[in-house]
Order: structure tokens, then C-alpha cells, then sequence
């Protein structure tokens, strides 16, 4: 059964750009989840799907971040237009939900910004 | 809502001994906790899932205790090894309903041969 895939594996973007970032989850899991990590802040919750319905807008990036999920097996994570701070490791897991809350990470996309 | 303290952000051991890491946590209603293991450069990879019903559980190499009262859970790696190396993260579901799970700030574990 295949895990999480995250594409790109890396991006180096400049400042200004805009970047999109995909994920698939496992198939049949029904929440997905975007991360930032970065060394100083951790793992910081982007945003939050049930069932494909947003449920966590991300608070804080909300201005220039934004995930989408048009199906059940597929994510993007948008960010416009990209900052040097940006920067970071951005990991997408999914979970069955419902009950079942362990998270099945993907393997991250690691943004560059210059 | 919960909050998370994982402690201690870092910690170095030699080979062959134990090392524990430990995390509180604020909310009584808790229920199920994690534990993550993220090698370099890799992506954070499931090492236990833990109920509140359950105090002890053991793993391959290690053990994780779960003390209720004091709500505190602690990953404790008996013989550490090189391949030990990493950063462990612990994590606490969230029981309002919304099944986050609240992090905790990470551990970076390493084992000296």
C-alpha cells in the first residue's frame, strides 16, 4: 500500500514567486494534514481536511498560504507570492480519522527561497 | 487547548546506555498519545501509538510510560545505538473531537559509539 507522496522533493523558488506543493494521501484516509517544520519553530499546523472540507485555515498564514484538496486523493499547498522566511521543510500526513488519529507523514518538500 | 512540553531538546548518550525523554501535557481528557521518530533528512516515521488505558507499552528497543496523574509520558530507550539517532517527537490527540494532534517540540537524540 503506497504511503504518502509529496512532489516536489525540493524547490528553490525567488522571492515573489508563486510555489505549489502537492501531496496524495493513503489511499482511504480521510484527514490530511499540512506541516511547516523548521529548526526554531518545530512543526507548525498550515492547514486541516475532513473529508476534503476545510477544517483549519492555518491561522497565522492564512495570507499567503493556501491548501486545496479537489478530491480525496489529492492536495496542493499554495504559497503566494513566496518570502526568504518561507523557507522550511513542508510535510503532508493523512490519517484515517474517525477515530483513528496516528498520522502517516509524507516525505516533505523542502523550499529554498532566495 | 493542550498544551505540549517535551523536554529535553536535546540529549547525547553513549552507546549502551539508556536514554529517556519526556513530555506533560495539559489536558486531563487526553487519550491517545504518539510517539515519532525522524532521521535526517527523512520524514517522521510512527514509532507507538499509545491509549490512556494503557500505562506500559514496549517496543522494539524501547519502552513508553504513560502516568496519568502527573500527565506525563516518557519514551525511555533501553542499550541506545548509533541507529538511534534522531529526533523524536512526541505528540497528544486533541479531545475536543477535531483529531489534531498537539507536537511537542522534539527531542534530538545521539548515540555515541
Amino acid at each position: 500500500d503506497a504511503g504518502v507522496t509529496q512532489t516536489p522533493r525540493h524547490e528553490v523558488a525567488e522571492k515573489g514567486q508563486t510555489i505549489i506543493l502537492k501531496c496524495e494521501p493513503v489511499s482511504g484516509h480521510n484527514d490530511l494534514f499540512w506541516y511547516r517544520q523548521t529548526k526554531i519553530q518545530g512543526l507548525e499546523l498550515l492547514s486541516y481536511f475532513r473529508s476534503k472540507s476545510l477544517m483549519e485555515d492555518g491561522g497565522a498564514f492564512k495570507d499567503r498560504f493556501k491548501a486545496e484538496m479537489l478530491n480525496s486523493s489529492f492536495s496542493t499547498l499554495k504559497i503566494q507570492p513566496t518570502e526568504p522566511k518561507d523557507s522550511a521543510v513542508y510535510l503532508c500526513a493523512s490519517s484515517l480519522g474517525q477515530g483513528a488519529y496516528e498520522q502517516y507523514f509524507g516525505p516533505g518538500t523542502r523550499l529554498t527561497v532566495l | 487547548g493542550e498544551q505540549v512540553e517535551q523536554r529535553p531538546p536535546h540529549l547525547s548518550v553513549r552507546e549502551g546506555d539508556s536514554a529517556v525523554i519526556t513530555c506533560t501535557y495539559t489536558d486531563p481528557n487526553s487519550y491517545y498519545f504518539f510517539w515519532y521518530k525522524q532521521e535526517p533528512g527523512a520524514s517522521l516515521q510512527l514509532l507507538m501509538k499509545v491509549f490512556s488505558s494503557t500505562e506500559i507499552n514496549e517496543g522494539q528497543g524501547f519502552t513508553v510510560l504513560l502516568n496519568k496523574k502527573d500527565k506525563r509520558l516518557s519514551l525511555n530507550l533501553t542499550a541506545a545505538h548509533p541507529g538511534d539517532s534522531a529526533a523524536y517527537f512526541c505528540a497528544v490527540s486533541d479531545s475536543s473531537g477535531s483529531w489534531q494532534l498537539i507536537f511537542g517540540s522534539g527531542t534530538q537524540l545521539t548515540v555515541m559509539p
